[in-house]
């Protein structure tokens, strides 16, 4: 248990869809991050929010639309997605952004896109 | 460019053996480094971090050293175990402009371990 918990864990959908992921922790961070992670390739940094205030957007497309209401929870809203998407998207928390301090990531939710 | 990167893709090491994994990193400015172990199925989870006042940490069963001449970091494994088969990451804490700080991850090592 890493107290953060992503859902769903598999998503699978279609290119004219929307979905929705979402993410939430337990560990009284204020800080929580979106990244994405493909075969082969390091971990990339998507968006970044500090006390429910976006402060990093890592020219993200704008398929990809964040939402953070508080600072348990994050979401990502999903439409209109391409294939190269396909990937393993993380969810991370700190206590704050930025700074010397351990990202806590959950377990992915792992995306297809037909 | 900046980058952190690892000089092995896969490294298998008997059980019971003691396992290095390495990393580069050519930022000479990062002052905070963490590595991650990230099994089959999960997210990558924190062993352990060191800042570069430090050039040795120590957790249980793992070491980092931190080697700030030639820009190396290295995790070392004692008595590796069947259950420490994984892919391990460093990563960086990088300035990224602005006042703000990323982390930059390093592509990965998998260490299998031979039971």
């Amino acid at each position: 248990e890493t107290g953060v918990t992503q859902t769903p864990r598999h998503l699978v959908m279609g290119m004219t869809n929307k979905k929705s992921l979402k993410c939430e922790q337990h560990l009284g961070h204020n800080a929580m991050y979106w990244y994405k992670q493909s075969a082969k390739k390091p971990l990339e940094l998507m968006f970044v929010y500090n006390f429910k205030e976006q402060t990093e957007n890592n020219s993200v497309p704008s398929r990809f639309s964040p939402e953070c209401p508080n600072s348990s929870h994050l979401f990502l809203h999903l439409h209109t997605l391409q294939p190269e998407d396909s990937a393993l998207y993380l969810c991370a928390s700190s206590p704050q952004s930025g700074g010397d301090q351990p990202q806590h990531f959950g377990d992915g939710t792992r995306l297809s896109i037909l | 460019g900046e980058s952190v990167g690892l000089h092995l893709p896969t490294l298998s090491v008997q059980e019971g053996d003691n396992s290095i994994i390495n990393c580069a990193y050519s930022n000479s400015a990062s002052d905070y480094f963490i590595w991650y172990k990230q099994e089959s199925g999960k997210g990558p989870q924190f062993i352990i971090d060191i800042r570069s006042n430090m050039d040795k940490r120590q957790g249980q069963r793992v070491t980092v050293l931190l080697n700030k001449t030639v820009k190396h970091l290295s995790l070392q494994i004692a008595a590796t175990q069947p259950g420490d088969s994984a892919v391990y990451f460093c990563a960086e804490n990088q300035y990224s402009g602005a006042g703000s700080y990323q982390l930059t991850f390093g592509k990965g090592t998998k260490l299998s371990v031979i039971p």
